[in-house]
């Protein structure tokens, strides 16, 4: 089945320094990729997503490239802040045992980042 | 819009009760998901649906029971609590495979 692998699983950084988050996936015809971004004891929230027609998308401080021949994609959150500090999660749909449906979304293991004043 | 509600917020259950879990949208979306979190831990999927009356498995099903007899309702039950089954469970809801989610707030499940 899909296996969504996200590193790493925590991330250390000063403000004003890039983040980095890598996810791969494993079937290749998946065709949507979001990052939610989780502050302790609330729920995910969408941050930025990349369909598998475009390799890169940006949104001011955060930007995600897709890399379809390697099946994996990239948060890039620049000049970063305190209040960046939250878990990070990407997601990958996974096809059904002999369907074509996407329904199904798998997210990785999450990373817990740590922005550093 | 009120997005995706879920009720109730917080809960404690003796091991071996059952309760039904309440999930709605308003955004007339198909899709619906129930996905639990363990402390510190990632989202893994229970059980999802892609319109109403259709329902399937995901990767943590055992213990639980869904159906989706509307658009708009996502109920998830319990039928013999178990301590395993202590986490804080989300619904959430898309209005296709390639859509965002959309999480309701949460419930927060105790069993003891």
């Amino acid at each position: 089945g899909e296996n969504v692998e996200q590193h790493p699983s925590t991330l250390s950084v000063q403000e004003g320094d890039s983040a980095v988050i890598k996810c791969t996936y494993s079937d290749s015809a998946s065709n949507y990729f979001p990052w939610y971004k989780q502050e302790l004891g609330k729920r995910p929230q969408l941050i930025i997503d990349i369909r598998s027609n475009v390799g890169e998308k940006k949104d001011q401080r955060i930007a995600v490239t897709l890399n379809k021949t390697a099946k994996h994609f990239s948060l890039h959150i620049t000049e970063t802040q305190p209040e960046d500090s939250a878990v990070y999660f990407c997601a990958a749909p996974k096809r059904e045992a002999g369907g074509t449906s996407y329904g199904k979304l798998t997210f990785g293991q999450g990373t817990i980042l740590t922005v550093h004043p | 819009n009120a997005g995706v509600t879920q009720t109730p917020k917080f809960r404690i259950l003796k091991i071996g009760q059952s309760m039904t879990l309440q999930c709605a949208q308003d955004m007339n979306h198909n899709y619906m998901y129930w996905y639990r979190q363990d402390p510190g831990m990632g989202l893994k999927l229970i059980y999802y649906s892609v319109g109403a009356g259709i329902t399937d498995k995901g990767e943590v099903p055992n213990g639980y029971n869904v159906s989706r007899s509307t658009t708009e309702d996502f109920p998830l039950r319990l039928e013999l609590a178990a301590p395993s089954q202590t986490s804080v469970y989300f619904c959430a809801s898309r209005s296709d495979r390639a859509s965002p989610l959309h999480f309701g707030n949460g419930t927060r499940l105790t069993v003891t």
